[in-house]
């Protein structure tokens, strides 16, 4: 089975440009996370999605952060316009629903560069 | 609120010694734990879980946590270190009555010198 796809791996962007990052999470995993991981630290939540529903965006920077998940498979991050501490690699994870035995499993992320 | 620390941001050990990486979380309910591994530019990896039952859960890659809820720990352990183990681990939490998302500690670079 194929892993959760993340793309682009990389991209280096000037400040105030837009950028976006895609997921394919697992297939049947309705349950969707962005995390953003600074370096050095762990992974934090931006999003989480229960299908196409953004379930909990509390930790989302929504001036400048926004997130779609439209038919509930495919997800868009995106950031307008970026600053330079938004450099970070950006995770996203999927699960089968919130319980515990499932488990996430994440995507190989997007490193972003903002110069 | 839940939080984990790992105490250790970086542990060394040599090839064939065994290894500890240290946890300590903080929920209301019953704790949901995990251990993740992540290589360079890589995803992070499912290592193990408990979520009850055995306070010793087995893992991959020989891996093993102990749960000790008096001490609210849940250190990863391994026998026997190889220098591909070499990654940074990152112990997670999740409470198992009001939480909805898991919350991941800081990470500890685990480095094992041939």
């Amino acid at each position: 089975e194929a892993g959760v796809v993340q793309s682009p791996r990389y991209k280096i962007i000037e400040k105030k440009q837009p950028v976006a990052f895609w997921c394919n999470p697992i297939s049947g995993h309705n349950t969707l996370y962005w995390y953003r991981q600074n370096l050095g630290q762990g992974p934090e939540l931006l999003i989480r999605y229960e299908n196409e529903e953004a379930v909990d965006d509390s930790q989302l920077p929504k001036d400048r952060f926004s997130a779609e998940r439209l038919k509930g498979v495919d997800s868009t991050l995106k950031i307008q316009p970026a600053e330079l501490g938004d450099s970070a690699v950006y995770l996203c994870a999927s699960s089968f629903g919130l319980e515990p035995n499932y488990g996430y499993t994440f995507g190989s992320g997007t490193r972003l560069t903002v110069v | 609120a839940q939080s984990v620390a790992q105490p250790e941001d970086q542990v060394n050990v040599a090839e064939g010694n065994p290894l500890t990486v240290k946890c300590t979380y903080s929920v209301s309910g019953n704790p949901y734990l995990f251990w993740y591994v992540q290589y360079p530019n890589r995803g992070l990896q499912f290592l193990l879980k408990y979520i009850t039952g055995d306070n010793l859960v087995k893992g991959s890659y020989g891996f093993e946590a102990e749960f000790n809820k008096s001490q609210t720990s849940f250190h990863l352990k391994k026998p026997s270190a190889l220098v591909s183990d070499s990654a940074l681990y990152f112990c997670a939490v999740r409470d198992g009555n009001y939480g909805q998302n898991f919350v991941f500690g800081p990470g500890t670079r685990l480095s094992v010198l041939p």
